[in-house]
């Protein structure tokens, strides 16, 4: 399987708890994304990379959350001192080009208890 | 502030019809659009790209984009009940991130 593979794809964590999930895009696309969807919502944009590089980071992202992608390969997205409220779908996806669509993993869902 | 909205639905269409999906836009800068498909705790799957003015066919789909009007849409024609999924219609502007709209609900009824 070439596609986006992402782990764990279940994680139940106690608030307070760090987690860490991880990102494999497909291998030769260079732009990487990290999402993070609710109920009834569209995906909503937590962090993008250009190879090694970290781009962009939403402002709605709070100093709890960071991510890195050392080798411009695989990524890694950590939350600190989970809450309830983080609680969601973690989605990473990979593009090939500037103008072209993501690809999805199969998602990471959270429950903070 | 960039959106992109849609219709939440459920839009309901019988079987065999053809589904309508819509999508408006608000930064004239775009420069790409797309359409995803996301059935329930699944995520999203891209099933249509377009760039340019006009139609795009790829099978029972095709996109229709209106730079001047900012309305991208989605036809899904002899829909079937496996169509039945949240449609969400994604627009690229000028630099790497998308925008994304919550989503149409659609249903097929056999």
């Amino acid at each position: 399987d070439t596609g986006v593979s992402q782990d764990p794809r279940h994680k139940i964590t106690k608030r307070g708890q760090n987690v860490t999930f991880r990102c494999d895009p497909i291998s030769e696309h260079n732009r990487l994304y990290w999402y993070r969807q609710t109920l009834g919502q569209g995906p909503e944009f937590l962090t993008y990379f250009q190879n090694e590089a970290q781009l962009e980071k939403s402002r709605l992202l709070s100093d709890r959350f960071s991510a890195e992608r050392p080798k411009g390969s695989f990524s890694t997205l950590e939350i600190q001192r989970t809450e309830q409220g983080d609680s969601a779908m973690y989605l990473c996806a990979s593009s090939p080009g500037t103008r072209d669509g993501a690809f999805f993993g199969q998602g990471t869902r959270l429950t903070v208890v | 502030q960039k959106e992109v909205e849609q219709n939440s639905g459920p839009l309901s269409v019988p079987e065999g019809a053809i589904a309508s999906l819509n999508c408006t836009y608000s930064d004239r800068g775009s420069q790409s659009f797309f359409w995803y498909r996301q059935y329930s705790g699944k995520s999203p799957e891209l099933i249509m790209s377009i760039y340019s003015n006009g139609d795009k066919e790829d099978g029972r789909f095709t996109a229709q984009l209106n730079k001047a009007s900012q309305y991208v849409s989605l036809l899904i024609r002899d829909s079937q009940p496996s169509d039945s999924a949240t449609y969400l219609c994604a627009v690229k502007p000028s630099n790497y991130q998308l925008i994304w709209g919550a989503g149409t609900k659609l249903i097929i009824k056999p």
